[in-house]
C-alpha cells in the first residue's frame, strides 16, 4: 500500500506570494491533517479535514486555509507569504479523526522556504 | 492549556544499552498519546498509540507506558541499534471543542557502535 504522498518535496517563494500544498493520503483514510515544523515552535497542528469537512483547527491566521477534496485528497494554501512561514509542512492521514483508535501517517513534507 | 515535555533533548548511548526516553503531559484529558520517530528531512513514523484507557503497547524492541494521574509516558528500547538512532517525540490527543494533537520537543537518540 502506498504511503502518504506530498507535493512539491521543495518550494521557494517570495514574500506576499501564496503557496498550495498537495497531500495525497493512504487509501482508504478518511482523516487528513496539517502540520507545520519549525526549529523554534517545533510541530504544530494546523488543521484537521474529515470527508470533506475541516473538524479542528490550531492556533495559526486564516492566511492558513485547506480543503479536501471527495477522494480524500487535500490541499493547503498560505496567502500572503511572510518569511517566518518557512518551515518543514508535515500532512498525515488516519482512518479515524485525531484522538481514535488509528495511528497517524505522515509524508515526507514539503521544505517551504520564503524569501 | 496542555503541555507536552521530553527530556533530555539529546541523548547518546552505546549500541546493546537498553533505554528510556521520558514524556510528561500537564492535562490528564487526553484521547491518546502516540510516540513517533523522525529520521533527519522526513516525515515522522509512527511507532506506537496508547488509548486513554490502556496502560502500555509492546511492539518488537519497543515498550510504551502511560500513567495518566501522573501525567507521564516511558518509551523503552530494549537492545538498542544504530539503526534505532532519531528523533523521537511523543504526541498527545487532546480535549477540546476541536480535538487537537500537542507535541513534544522531541529527544535526539544517537546510538553509537
Amino acid at each position: 500500500k502506498a504511503g502518504v504522498t506530498q507535493t512539491p518535496r521543495y518550494l521557494i517563494k517570495t514574500r506576499g506570494q501564496q503557496v498550495t500544498l498537495s497531500c495525497s493520503p493512504i487509501s482508504g483514510h478518511r482523516s487528513v491533517s496539517w502540520y507545520q515544523q519549525t526549529p523554534g515552535q517545533g510541530l504544530q497542528f494546523l488543521f484537521e479535514y474529515f470527508s470533506e469537512t475541516q473538524r479542528n483547527k490550531g492556533n495559526f491566521p486564516g492566511r492558513f486555509s485547506g480543503r479536501q477534496f471527495s477522494n480524500s485528497r487535500s490541499e493547503m494554501n498560505v496567502s500572503t507569504l511572510e518569511l517566518g512561514d518557512s518551515a518543514l509542512y508535515l500532512c498525515a492521514s488516519s482512518l479515524s479523526l485525531t484522538g481514535g483508535s488509528s495511528p497517524l501517517h505522515f509524508g515526507n513534507g514539503t521544505r517551504l522556504t520564503v524569501t | 492549556k496542555q503541555e507536552v515535555t521530553q527530556i533530555p533533548a539529546a541523548l547518546s548511548v552505546p549500541e546493546g544499552e537498553n533505554l528510556v526516553l521520558n514524556c510528561s503531559f500537564t492535562d490528564s484529558a487526553i484521547y491518546n498519546l502516540q510516540w513517533f520517530r523522525q529520521d533527519p528531512g522526513k516525515g515522522l513514523t509512527s511507532l506506537l498509540l496508547i488509548q486513554s484507557s490502556q496502560r502500555e503497547q509492546t511492539s518488537g524492541r519497543l515498550n510504551a507506558s502511560l500513567d495518566k494521574s501522573s501525567g507521564r509516558s516511558t518509551l523503552y528500547i530494549a537492545a538498542s541499534q544504530p539503526g534505532d538512532s532519531a528523533t523521537y517525540l511523543c504526541a498527545v490527543s487532546v480535549y477540546s471543542s476541536a480535538s487537537k494533537i500537542i507535541f513534544g520537543s522531541g529527544t535526539r537518540l544517537s546510538i553509537r557502535p
